[in-house]
């Protein structure tokens, strides 16, 4: 079964540093999505890509985060410059274009901002 | 899209039918009604999807009342890898648009021995 595969599993980072998490979405998926979930709080939207650019973003999707779809099958989060309250679950997802479909998501990239 | 209302935790006996129900009391005529599991921090699972039909797949049921106000994700006989948050998500549908899943706290389903 297809999936989506998301890396590093687990990240440790120093405030202040700059940060790229990793997600190589299903190939025939065209919408692609990062969540964030903070330990035990619920999954939140940030953003949402399609056709090389942002379609949507949450609040919480400040200037210090950027997405990227570099080379046709990678994509990326990028957080500029890392806060302690940066420290979370990020997952990736994708989803084809149609009626009945359901986005899949990756397992997740723990980030540790110390 | 329309906010939905779950319990917040639910237990059920391992072989037994786990009855998950979800409110979205608010729900327009071009809104699916998506679930989702979380076992432990891993990425959400997909569950099941509906319009207005009951559906059925390997893994649930799902049951929409007529009015489409409620429905109740089925696990016919839960086991006890089935001990997860359950998410109920209205979402429009758009053809070619996408759209996102907005997650509520879920229900927290404890399947025991």
């Amino acid at each position: 079964e297809p999936e989506v595969t998301q890396t590093p599993s687990h990240q440790v980072t120093q405030m202040g540093q700059e940060v790229i998490l990793r997600c190589v979405p299903i190939s025939n998926h065209l919408y692609f999505y990062w969540y964030r979930q903070i330990l035990g709080q619920k999954v939140e939207f940030l953003v949402s890509f399609y056709n090389n650019e942002i379609s949507e973003k949450s609040e919480i999707f400040d200037d210090q985060f950027s997405v990227e779809r570099p080379d046709g099958s990678n994509f990326t989060l990028k957080i500029r410059s890392t806060k302690l309250e940066d420290s979370a679950m990020y997952f990736c997802a994708s989803l084809r274009p149609g009626v009945r479909t359901e986005a899949f998501f990756g397992q997740g990239t723990r980030l540790t901002v110390v | 899209d329309a906010k939905t209302t779950q319990p917040p935790s639910m237990d059920c006996a391992e072989g037994r039918a786990a009855n998950l129900p979800c409110n979205h009391s608010t729900i327009s005529g071009n809104e699916y009604v998506y679930w989702y599991r979380q076992i432990h921090s891993q990425g959400p699972q997909y569950i099941i999807h509906g319009l207005k039909n009951n559906e059925t797949n390997e893994m649930a049921s799902l049951i929409i009342t007529e009015d489409r106000k409620s429905s109740t994700l089925i696990l016919p006989h839960a086991t006890l890898r089935d001990t997860a948050v359950y998410y109920c998500i209205v979402r429009v549908l758009i053809f070619d648009q996408g759209g996102k899943l907005i997650f509520g706290q879920g229900t927290e389903l404890s399947v025991k021995p």
